[in-house]
């Protein structure tokens, strides 16, 4: 089963920028049916899905992050990227990367944004 | 956007009850929804995938049904390790969204 590994994450001003990655066992999101979600979740708050990415390259965001956020692959490396701009006090939250309806989840990152 | 609410948000439960959470779209998704489990300090786990497939694993208390715009996830016989959070979560329309979560509490 591939298992996930979120880095990344840490107390940034707002404004600032980090780059949240996403290590994968084993290729993930190589075919055209396979994908990596990022969903977050706020202190105490319920799960927001945030982007994904898929086979073939594509990538949507939810509207709170679209312009901000940017989603990416690495393949030889079979890893997955969130670079996180532009952050406000409100994107703080726990970020999961996930294959979120095939079942496998990653322990997820922190990102504190705060002055 | 497709907006998933869950009812009830909170239900508090005695062991071996029947519990049915629903989850309703602000418009038709087809079989595009799942469910999730999450316990405090710990990742969601995949319960039912498209309205009614469980996931490897999962005990066969948990069932899911539903079409169109209304589900429901359903656990048969409440055991006291089902205390969680339970999401729904919708892959048919971007962005994708997610319900507000039913917290379950045994009595």
């Amino acid at each position: 089963e591939v298992q996930l590994v979120e880095s990344g994450g840490g107390l940034i001003q707002p404004g600032g920028s980090l780059r949240l990655s996403c290590a994968a066992s084993e290729p993930t999101v190589t075919a055209s049916d396979n994908y990596m979600s990022w969903v977050r979740q706020a202190p105490g708050k319920g799960l927001e899905w945030v982007s994904v990415i898929y086979g073939d390259g594509s990538t949507y965001y939810a509207d709170s992050v679209k312009g901000r956020f940017t989603i990416s692959r690495d393949n030889f490396k079979n890893t997955v990227y969130l670079q996180v701009n532009s952050l406000r006090v409100e994107d703080t939250a726990l970020y999961y990367c996930a294959r979120t309806y095939g079942g496998v989840w990653g322990q997820g990152t922190t990102v504190t944004v705060s002055s | 956007e497709v907006v998933l609410t869950q009812s009830p948000d909170f239900q508090s439960v005695t062991p071996k009850e029947k519990v049915t959470i629903t989850c309703r779209a602000s418009q038709t998704i087809g079989s595009s929804l799942h469910w999730y489990q999450q316990k405090p300090g710990q990742s969601p786990k995949l319960l039912i995938k498209y309205v009614s497939q469980s996931f490897s694993g999962v005990p066969s208390r948990f069932g899911g049904s539903g079409s169109g715009t209304d589900f429901t996830l359903t656990i048969s016989s409440l055991e006291a390790e089902d205390a969680a959070t339970y999401y729904c979560h919708q892959s048919s329309s971007l962005p994708y969204t997610f319900g507000q979560g039913t917290k379950l509490e045994i009595k």
